[in-house]
């Protein structure tokens, strides 16, 4: 089965609202980090957070690692936080989800 | 910023043709990696090195050879492409495997096997 999974597989909200990205493994992990594409594929690397709760700017992210799940969330979202949000776990190497690709209206 | 870069940004070949993707990296990254990514997915991981003439097996390798001639450079090999490989392809570099690294990416590469 898949080893990362990623919900929900698409959200659409309007510009100040608050988004909630989830993400489930299902092998230990080592790492976990969240990925922005952007919608012309451009990728950054957000955060990389382990276990327990990690800020940058709007984002935070938390992990339970005994759980095997990790959440991202976006406060106040912008038109430009639009584009995919990649779970990815590292096991020796990089595995990834499939995404949420987040729409932001103004 | 790491820097990470792809050639040619888009290509067009005919099924069973012959095509090369590049990559080079500037940071003097050990690691290197290649991914694509089909609609709908996420990044599947093809191939990766951990050094100049090292190359592991990633989780779709079928169909693709891959060669990384030094630590700046890595080739993504398609010797009969197949129109299954129509895809975005992404190369991406770290300093290391273990778990604090972070992965820098290029630009990508649009392929299109007619």
């Amino acid at each position: 089965g898949q080893q990362v999974q990623q919900s929900p597989a698409s959200l659409v909200l309007q510009e100040g609202e608050n988004a909630e990205l989830q993400c489930n493994f299902s092998s230990t992990a080592t790492q976990l980090q969240w990925f922005y594409q952007s919608p012309g594929g451009s990728l950054v690397s957000l955060l990389s957070n382990p276990s327990g709760t990690k800020h940058t700017g709007r984002l935070t992210s938390t992990t339970v690692t005994k759980e095997r799940r990790s959440s991202l969330h976006i406060s106040s979202s912008q038109t430009t936080d639009s584009g995919t949000y990649l779970c990815a776990i590292n096991t020796g190497k990089l595995t990834f989800g499939d995404g949420t690709v987040l729409t932001v209206k103004p | 910023e790491a820097a990470v870069t792809q050639s040619p940004r888009n290509k067009v070949t005919v099924t069973g043709g012959n095509v090369t993707l590049s990559c080079r990296q500037t940071n003097s990254h050990n690691y290197m990696y290649w991914y694509r990514q089909d609609t709908g997915h996420g990044l599947r991981l093809i191939h990766y090195s951990y050094g100049a003439g090292n190359l592991q097996i990633g989780d779709v390798p079928d169909g693709y050879k891959a060669t990384r001639t030094t630590q700046e450079d890595f080739f993504l090999l398609l010797e009969l492409a197949s129109p299954s490989q129509t895809s975005l392809y992404f190369c991406a570099s770290s300093g290391t495997g273990g778990s604090q690294n972070t992965l820098y990416f290029g630009a990508g590469t649009r392929l299109s096997v007619l």
